[in-house]
């Protein structure tokens, strides 16, 4: 399977537990994103990278969010001291470097805290 | 002011019928681009379709095209021959600038297709 994996698929944890997702772009893609979707809305912008580059990072991305894309490669986003606020579905998708790009998405992992 | 706007939260549609599902957008900038993905119970993002705001002609993919009225600031997707299978969840979404300075999204709330046999 070539297209983009996240890891996990569900996380469930207590409230101020730090949980880190896991992305896999697909190979050939150099730019990845973030999404962030709460039941029944559309996703929302979270963060963007350009091959390791963290270009473009939301407001909605507080202290307490950090994303890393260490070669350029796989990706990760970390929470730390989770609230019950933080649960959604978090989204992972990469493109290619043309103008019309469209986002390959992953399943997406959801977190739930309690 | 909301940027995307769909109206619609929940349609049926009879098998073999064709369905609009309405999108409007709000953007200053003259360059952007509007697109279209399907959302299933699995949760997956599916692209369906892609307009620029410079393209002269109608988006087409297979039984889907996009009714782009650039006047009015709507986007709205035609699905054609609707299958059973289309039932899921849709959502129109636009990047503001060129693509070339990436593809950041902005999503509206969706429209939730339901087919019926």
């Amino acid at each position: 399977d070539t297209g983009v994996s996240q890891d996990p698929r569900h996380k469930i944890t207590k409230r101020g537990q730090n949980v880190t997702f896991r992305c896999d772009p697909i190979s050939e893609h150099n730019r990845l994103y973030w999404y962030r979707q709460t039941l029944g809305q559309g996703p929302e912008f979270l963060t963007y990278f350009q091959n390791e580059a963290q270009l473009e990072k939301s407001r909605l991305l507080s202290d307490r969010f950090s994303a890393e894309r260490p070669k350029g490669s796989f990706s990760t986003l970390e929470i730390q001291r989770t609230e019950q606020g933080d649960s959604a579905m978090y989204l992972c998708a990469s493109s290619s470097w043309t103008d019309t790009g469209e986002l390959f998405f992953g399943e997406g992992s959801r977190l739930t805290v309690l | 002011a909301q940027k995307i706007t769909q109206t619609q939260p929940g349609m049926f549609v009879q098998e073999k019928e064709a369905v609009t599902l309405d999108c409007t957008y709000d953007t200053s900038d003259p360059s952007y681009g509007l697109f279209w993905y399907k959302q299933p119970s699995s949760g997956e993002m599916i692209f369906l379709i892609y307009q620029g705001s410079y393209d002269q002609q109608n988006a087409t993919e297979g039984r889907y095209s996009l009714n782009f009225q650039k006047a009015r600031k709507s986007a709205n997707l035609v699905i054609s021959a609707s299958q059973l299978g289309d039932s899921a969840m849709y959502f129109c979404a636009m990047r503001e600038g060129r693509g070339n300075a990436g593809n950041m999204l902005t999503f509206g709330g969706g429209t939730r297709l339901m087919v019926k046999p």
